[in-house]
């Protein structure tokens, strides 16, 4: 069964500081890989994706992720948080037959403080 | 990208009645879905909503409890039936693009008592 992991409920930063947000996945096939941000009371934001190519992806507002398909993970990441990054972070996994079907992980509350 | 909207965008229900949710998409989609996301929690799947056919729901979800329409590739309809307060959730469509990036629209946000 497919499956998707966040490990950390909540990750806390100082500002300024290089952030991580871990993801790791189960999928049968060639997985495309998602992460989204959702603000409080605002709908989900589309951040980055990993269909094919090279490993390093970059997305919106800064944010860039790793696929190593070795430990199933696509880890998001950004080289100086803001303030402004604090928000509930979402990874997700669809398989290579792209139904359009995500599967979701349990999301991850980032915390940056000045 | 595509812009979608949803109406309503929140509403407080009494228990056994019925909600109809509807998603605008700004240009033409082959396949939208419907996800719900509970308090607290993450977003699950209920069904794609396929134009032209029946929809296909995820385990644990039935077209009695949640009908959906797709009239054209523009436009769609979530109804919520029979409610009862464990369906208090968000409710979110969502398209796919080309390009394989999924949009989500701003959900509705429904509270039943």
């Amino acid at each position: 069964a497919q499956s998707v992991a966040q490990p950390e409920d909540q990750v806390n930063v100082a500002e300024g500081n290089p952030l991580t947000v871990k993801c790791t996945y189960s999928v049968s096939g060639n997985p495309y890989l998602f992460w989204y941000v959702q603000y409080p009371n605002r709908g989900l934001q589309f951040l980055l994706k990993y269909i094919t190519g090279d490993n390093l992806v970059k997305g919106s507002y800064g944010f860039e992720a790793e696929f190593n398909k070795s430990q199933t993970s696509f880890h998001l990441k950004k080289p100086s948080a803001l303030v402004s990054d604090s928000a509930l972070y979402f990874c997700a996994v669809s398989h290579s037959g792209n139904t359009g079907k995500l599967i979701f992980g349990q999301g991850t509350t980032l915390q940056v403080k000045p | 990208s595509a812009v979608i909207s949803q109406k309503p965008s929140r509403d407080i229900c009494q228990r056994g009645t019925s909600l109809t949710i509807q998603c605008q998409v700004d240009s033409q989609v082959t396949m939208m879905f419907w996800y719900r996301q509970q308090p607290g929690q993450s977003l699950t799947l209920i069904a794609t909503a396929n134009q032209g056919s029946e929809a296909t729901y995820e385990s644990g979800f039935v077209i009695d409890k949640f009908p959906i329409s797709r009239p054209n590739l523009t436009f769609s309809t979530l109804t919520v039936s029979n409610m009862s307060p464990e369906d208090s959730s968000i409710y979110l469509c969502s398209v796919v693009t080309p390009s394989y990036e999924q949009y989500f629209g701003p959900g509705t946000r429904l509270t039943v008592t």
